[in-house]
């Protein structure tokens, strides 16, 4: 079973615009990551948000997470044609995170971006 | 490079053939993954080990074994293919509550 959903599945935009992509979760969480997936390739880490934090950056991006609603958001700034690629957000339940960060993905979002 | 390498990179099976998926990591990380992903169903842990000794099963082990032979290899078996295990397998690594480093997928094809 899937623990997050992805809104929406897919986006496509201008460079230059920017990229919202949300994610909703369905139980308590250790924490929130968001990947990138570039087409055949294998995942890359993007950003990590605990469950006591709110609001995140690295670069261009920018995360925020709301557990009241179980719900994150991914915003990428100033979007480049490199940044089209899938996204998926994956979260840690709060109930697995005893001995291991085992994470469950959601099924992402495709985002294109047109030069 | 540091990070998860996987071999082999493609492979064609024949239904009943066996394999197994090879996975090391470099990084000293405690904590290692096996996922299998399929258009539209995202990504799928088929099985994890926490600490090298430990393996537990994830959301869709059947037909599948693993063993963690030392700290930096995390090997997944297939005893008797089906077409059902066509997939994208990922093997990935990380210490407890980090992001996970990926390596660069095996496409398996099983006919």
């Amino acid at each position: 079973s899937q623990q997050g959903e992805e809104d929406p599945q897919a986006l496509s935009i201008q460079e230059g615009e920017n990229a919202t992509m949300n994610c909703s979760y369905k139980t308590s969480i250790n924490n929130l990551q968001w990947y990138r997936q570039n087409s055949g390739r294998g995942l890359v880490h993007l950003i990590l948000i605990r469950s006591n934090e709110r609001e995140k950056h690295s670069g261009r991006l920018r995360v925020t997470l709301d557990t009241s609603k179980k719900s994150s958001s991914l915003l990428i700034t100033a979007s480049r044609a490199a940044d089209t690629a899938s996204y998926f957000c994956a979260t840690v339940p709060q109930a697995f995170s005893g001995n291991t960060g085992k994470l469950i993905f959601g099924q992402g979002t495709t985002l294109q971006v047109k030069p | 490079n540091a990070g998860v390498t996987q071999t082999p990179k493609f492979q064609v099976l024949k239904t009943g053939q066996s394999m197994t998926l090879q996975c090391a990591q470099d990084m000293n990380h405690n904590s290692m993954y096996w996922y299998r992903q399929d258009p539209g169903m995202g990504l799928r842990l088929i099985y994890y080990s926490a600490s090298e000794g430990t393996t537990d099963k994830g959301e869709v082990p059947n037909g599948y074994n693993v063993s963690r032979l030392n700290k930096r290899e995390f090997s997944l078996r297939l005893e008797s293919a089906a077409p059902s295990q066509t997939s994208v397998y990922f093997c990935a690594s990380s210490v407890v509550g980090g992001g996970y480093t990926f390596g660069s997928g095996t496409r398996l094809t099983v006919v």
